[in-house]
C-alpha cells in the first residue's frame, strides 16, 4: 500500500539559507501534518492542514511556512536556518479529521 | 491544555519477561489515545489505540480513565521489541497528535 512520501531524505544546509521539505500524502488523504523532532526529542507537532487550508498550529516559527497544495500535497518552507532546526522532519497525513494518523519517513535536516 | 507523560526514558527487560511502559496523560476532554513504536529512527509506526482495544504484536493497553493512565502491557518480551514508544494524545481543531517524551525499551536477550 502506498505510504507518506516525504523528500528529500536527507538535507544539509548553512546557516542563514533556506530549505523546502515536500510531504505527499497517502492517495484520498485530505490532511497533512507536519512535526519537528530535535535529537534526543519527542516529536512536536508544528502545523496542520485540512482540504487546503491551515487548520491547526503548534510550535511552528515565524521563519516557516508551509502549504498544502490543489493536488493536497504538502510543503514545508524554512528560511534563515539556525544551528536549532537541525531536526528530523516528519510529515503525516488522515483521511479526514479524526482517523487514523499515518506517518511518512521524515527528513532529515542539518543545518551547519 | 492536553499533556502526556512518559516517567521512563528507558526501560531494559529480559526477553520472555512482562514489560509496562506507563503512561499518564492530563485532558479536559474526552480522550484519545494511541501508542506508537519508532525503530531505530525510522516512521512512527501506529500500534495501538485506546478505542480498538485490540492486540498488536501481543502489546495491549488499557484507558483508565480513573487514573488518566493508558500504560503498555505485554506479558514475554521479545527482543523485536526493543525500540522507542511513544504514548500520544489527539486533541486540537485539526485533532493532532501530542506526544509524550517516549521510552526506550531494550529486551535482552
Amino acid at each position: 500500500a502506498a505510504g507518506v512520501i516525504q523528500s528529500p531524505r536527507h538535507l544539509i544546509k548553512e546557516k542563514r539559507e533556506t530549505a523546502t521539505l515536500k510531504c505527499y500524502p497517502i492517495p484520498r488523504h485530505d490532511t497533512v501534518y507536519w512535526y519537528q523532532q530535535g535529537p534526543g526529542q519527542d516529536p512536536q507537532f508544528l502545523i496542520s492542514f485540512y482540504e487546503k487550508m491551515q487548520s491547526d498550529k503548534g510550535s511552528i516559527p515565524d521563519r516557516f511556512s508551509a502549504q498544502q497544495f490543489s493536488d493536497y500535497h504538502s510543503e514545508l518552507n524554512m528560511s534563515s536556518l539556525e544551528l536549532g532546526d537541525s531536526a528530523l522532519y516528519f510529515c503525516a497525513s488522515s483521511w479526514g479529521v479524526g482517523n487514523t494518523i499515518y506517518f511518512g519517513e521524515g527528513s532529515w535536516l542539518t543545518v551547519v | 491544555a492536553q499533556r502526556v507523560t512518559q516517567p521512563e526514558k528507558l526501560l531494559s527487560v529480559f526477553k520472555g519477561a512482562p514489560v509496562e511502559l506507563k503512561c499518564n496523560y492530563s485532558y479536559s476532554g474526552s480522550p484519545e489515545l494511541f501508542w506508537y513504536v519508532q525503530y531505530s529512527r525510522q516512521r512512527l509506526q501506529l500500534l495501538l489505540r485506546h478505542i480498538s482495544r485490540e492486540s498488536i504484536k501481543g502489546f495491549t493497553a488499557d484507558l483508565n480513565k480513573g487514573e488518566t493512565s493508558f500504560h503498555l502491557k505485554k506479558p514475554f518480551a521479545q527482543e523485536e521489541d526493543s525500540a522507542m514508544y511513544y504514548c500520544a494524545l489527539r486533541s486540537g481543531s485539526a485533532r493532532q497528535l501530542t506526544f509524550g517524551s517516549g521510552t526506550q525499551l531494550t529486551v535482552l536477550p
